[in-house]
């Protein structure tokens, strides 16, 4: 089974501070995408990575950034959290020509 | 741009009773069409999908048949249980071609004994 893993399933951190989301998969898929799930809104692309190194901004970029050095392993980074990014963040992860993407279990942030 | 609606929620059914969620989409091109549930405290994990028109997709007891004429998929089972209370999201691919996935807003299924 291909197995998506987010480091952290509950972060409480406090508003500047600088966070690191961490997702690694293990089935050698080269696309990886950062979700953020709120109520009533559904699911929101943040940003997406097809490649190593390489990197594309989804609809809600602002605020975000990310880092993928290796192939299994896609960050999402908060420079400075504000309240507004309390939310459920999902990372998955696909095969570059398939369209079916495999979630982790999310990792839930809070921010005071 | 890409857009998917689906019916709010939440639905509340008894078990054994119908259910239809609605999803009806607007693409441009020829978009594949996926149903994901989300368990409690779980992420998202694939349910059915359908890459063309006509196509029906299907997977424990849920089906769902892509509809171009009305841009639809609606999600449909005969006899639900209380083990399929979920979040159910129904997505789309983009055109620009990196399996990036447009979702609707989600619909709460609840079922009762």
């Amino acid at each position: 089974d291909v197995k998506v893993t987010q480091s952290s399933r509950y972060l409480v951190k406090r508003t500047g501070e600088k966070v690191f989301l961490e997702c690694v998969q293990d089935m050698d898929h080269e696309n990886m995408f950062w979700y953020r799930q709120d109520p009533g809104l559904g699911l929101r692309l943040i940003y997406f990575s097809y490649d190593v190194k390489m990197k594309e901004k989804g609809d809600i970029p602002e605020g975000y950034s990310v880092s993928r050095e290796k192939k299994e392993r896609f960050s999402l980074i908060l420079e400075s959290a504000s309240t507004n990014q309390t939310s459920m963040y999902l990372c998955a992860s696909a095969f570059r020509e398939a369209n079916v993407l495999t979630f982790g279990a999310g990792s839930r942030l809070t921010v005071l | 741009g890409d857009s998917v609606t689906q019916m709010e929620g939440p639905v509340t059914l008894s078990e054994e009773a119908c259910l239809t969620i609605n999803c009806t989409y607007t693409a441009t091109g020829y978009p594949s069409l996926f149903w994901y549930v989300q368990y409690p405290g779980e992420g998202l994990q694939l349910l059915l999908k359908a890459t063309k028109a006509d196509d029906k997709g299907s997977n424990k007891g849920f089906e769902a048949t892509y509809r171009k004429e009305t841009t639809s998929f609606h999600l449909e089972k005969g006899s639900v249980q209380v083990s399929d209370s979920a979040v159910y999201f129904c997505a789309l691919t983009r055109s620009s071609g990196y399996s990036t996935l447009t979702f609707g807003k989600g619909t709460m299924l609840l079922v009762s004994p």
